[in-house]
């Protein structure tokens, strides 16, 4: 039983290079979630998948930031022209199902440290 | 909106001394609260949580009581160890998607 996968676990980038990061979710798990952690903040939430469809993309920053996910599986996390405050661990996490009020855990994976210079 | 305050840190404690790290919520509705706890080098994992008003979570010898009346969550436990030491977050679901609404981290650091 596999937890949830992200790679790359570190990537250093140019300023105004375009990035993907990659989140493998626990099988069978149809929510999926995108957050980012800035160096000594809270979580940001991102995105919100339900399937392959992300009824929830209201955390996304701009329109540089996209995601996508295949089925119920794989999701992709893209940053294009990067900038330097976009340097931040990139968290993926998923959990069972729809979750009917208040009662989910969300299951995190190690996250994606993204370096920008 | 909804948010989630956390006491800063970090906080230093000696092992065996008592714990408390506040936490505060903001929400409409009845949300579910959380603790959850991130040790060196590993990712996010839930500690606790507890769903309705007056509902006490607990583990590993930490306890958290959801007190509606004074919308707060405070992470306790009677005596911490060295294995304690991490970054503990307090978080709130109140939607139908099950998104996390998160506080700042509080860093805990127990030294022998």
């Amino acid at each position: 039983g596999a937890g949830v996968s992200q790679s790359p676990s570190n990537k250093v980038t140019e300023k105004g290079k375009d990035v993907e990061l990659r989140c493998d979710p626990i099988s069978g798990h149809t929510a999926l979630y995108w957050y980012r952690q800035r160096l000594g903040q809270g979580l940001e939430f991102l995105i919100y998948f339900q399937g392959n469809s992300a009824p929830d993309k209201s955390g996304l920053p701009s329109d540089r930031f996209s995601a996508e996910r295949t089925g119920e599986s794989v999701s992709t996390l893209t940053i294009q022209r990067t900038q330097q405050e976009d340097s931040a661990v990139y968290l993926c996490a998923s959990s069972p199902s729809r979750t009917s009020t208040n009662t989910g855990e969300l299951f995190f994976g190690e996250g994606s440290r993204l370096t920008v210079l | 909106g909804n948010s989630v305050t956390q006491m800063e840190g970090p906080v230093t404690l000696s092992e065996e001394a008592f714990l408390t790290i506040n936490c505060t919520y903001t929400a409409t509705g009845y949300p579910s609260l959380f603790w959850y706890v991130q040790y060196p080098g590993e990712g996010l994992q839930l500690l606790l949580k507890a769903t309705k008003a007056d509902d006490k979570g607990s583990n590993k010898g930490f306890e958290a009581t959801y007190r509606k009346e004074t919308t707060s969550f405070h992470l306790e436990k009677g005596s911490v160890q060295v294995s304690d030491s991490a970054v503990y977050f307090c978080a709130l679901s109140s939607s139908n998607t099950g998104k996390l609404i998160f506080g700042q981290g509080t860093t805990l650091q127990v030294k022998p």
